[in-house]
């Protein structure tokens, strides 16, 4: 079934530095990512989707641009702050056991330090 | 309003007993689902509701229930709980937009079973 990794479980980062957040994806059929933001204690929310090939999605300071190439679709943001630690969830609309779903990765927990 | 609410948010069961999860929404959507969160893992989809109809993971088919009395509520219900479903539990409701189904959660909760 289509699956997607995030590498990354825990990224710790200082105030102002850059944000990547890895995205890697295997589909037979999707064309559709997702990141979705968890902060503390709130529901996960949509941030940002793409569907298309080498167009770069942005919402509330955060980007991605969706690579078909490279089945990658990585967050990123040129400054941290400090309200951007959470649980970050890259997903896929795929299938899986031969329905179609939202499979998720396994997220990656952002710190920002002062 | 895109609120999906979930009671309660947190809950503790002992091992053998039934456990009863509550999840709303008011939006009219007509795809309702339930994931489960353990630490470290991807949310994985237990069951959905399309209307009325219910899709259940072949993997998850005979530990857990669910019920659709209408358009707004959805349960998921655990018939005799191990301490294998300790996990938060997501609910949450979708839509189309943009050409793909966007999902909506709500903030979880937390089952500890003891």
């Amino acid at each position: 079934g289509d699956s997607v990794t995030q590498t990354e479980g825990l990224v710790t980062l200082t105030e102002g530095l850059p944000v990547m957040l890895n995205c890697t994806y295997q589909t037979a059929y999707s064309t559709f990512l997702f990141w979705y933001v968890q902060h503390l204690n709130e529901a996960p929310k949509l941030l940002l989707k793409s569907s298309t090939d080498n167009k770069r999605t942005e919402h509330q300071g955060f980007h991605a641009t969706l690579h078909k190439s490279s089945s990658s679709f990585h967050l990123q943001k040129s400054s941290a702050q400090l309200s951007d630690s959470a649980l970050y969830y890259c997903a896929l609309s795929g299938a899986s056991s031969g329905s179609w779903q939202l499979i998720f990765g396994s997220g990656t927990q952002l710190t920002v330090m002062p | 309003d895109t609120t999906v609410k979930q009671n309660p948010r947190y809950k503790l069961a002992r091992v053998g007993k039934p456990v009863n999860l509550i999840c709303s929404q008011t939006m009219n959507h007509d795809t309702m689902y339930w994931y489960q969160k353990k630490p470290n893992q991807a949310p994985k989809l237990l069951l959905f509701y399309y209307d009325k109809i219910l899709n259940r993971e072949a993997d998850t088919f005979e530990k857990f229930q669910s019920s659709r009395p209408n358009n707004s509520f959805c349960s998921l219900y655990i018939g005799s709980a191990g301490l294998e479903y300790s996990a938060m539990y997501l609910c949450a409701s979708s839509r189309e937009e943009g050409g793909a189904e966007t999902l909506y959660f709500g903030s979880g909760t937390r089952l500890t079973v003891l």
